[in-house]
């Protein structure tokens, strides 16, 4: 069955320091990839997505994510993070229209 | 333009006790779809539409049911509750986008405990 892996359940970071969040997916094929964030209280929203040309995205407050077909992966990174960034993040994939897959998500907390 | 309404935000319901969490969304979006979320444990998919009159499975659904009568709305019945129907329920909506994918709304989430 088609999965998508997050491996960092819980990353704790001080403000300035650099971002990566790891993705993975399971399908065959072409694939559409997103990134949601959810910031505390709050619904998820999108925060880049990736369906096909370049492989690097840049979406909203500074974030990017690469799209590595080979590795299966859409690692989500931040060079300079900051305290208004501590919120959950979501990867997720599906293919043309299928169900979205996510994954099991990442709680990102970035201290002063 | 409201995007996607949840109701109700908070819900409180005894073990047995049937309810409806609603959903509306006036974004004319065909898809819509139900999602609970578990700490850590992500978003399972619980059922999904792809347009009015149309309901599919998805990975959660046994103890719920749902409907589409209309474009606008999609209702999730809970229909004899269980403690292990706690959870956060996110409904949202989503386009199709040229390439086929579809980018999903989400709504602002019912929180329920079943006691």
């Amino acid at each position: 069955a088609q999965s998508v892996s997050q491996h960092n359940h819980h990353v704790i970071l001080s403000e300035a320091a650099s971002l990566e969040l790891g993705c993975n997916y399971s399908y065959g094929g072409t694939v559409n990839l997103f990134w949601y964030v959810q910031y505390p209280g709050q619904h998820l929203q999108l925060l880049l997505k990736y369906f096909s040309g370049d492989p690097l995205v840049k979406g909203i407050k500074g974030f990017e994510a690469e799209f590595i077909k080979s590795k299966f992966s859409f690692n989500l990174r931040k060079p300079s993070v900051q305290w208004s960034d501590t919120a959950e993040y979501f990867c997720a994939v599906n293919r043309n229209t299928d169900k979205l897959i996510f994954g099991t998500g990442t709680r990102l907390q970035v201290f002063p | 333009n409201a995007g996607v309404t949840q109701t109700p935000k908070f819900r409180i319901l005894k073990i047995g006790q049937s309810m409806t969490l609603q959903c509306t969304q006036d974004m004319n979006h065909n898809y819509m779809y139900w999602y609970r979320q578990d700490p850590g444990m992500g978003l399972k998919l619980i059922y999904y539409s792809v347009g009015a009159g149309i309901t599919d499975k998805g990975e959660v659904p046994n103890g719920y049911n749902v409907s589409r009568s209309t474009t606008e709305d999609f209702p999730l019945r809970l229909e004899l509750a269980a403690p292990s129907q706690t959870s956060v329920y996110f409904c949202a909506s989503s386009y199709q986008q040229s390439s086929g994918a579809n980018v999903l709304t989400f709504g602002a989430g019912s929180r329920l405990t079943v006691l």
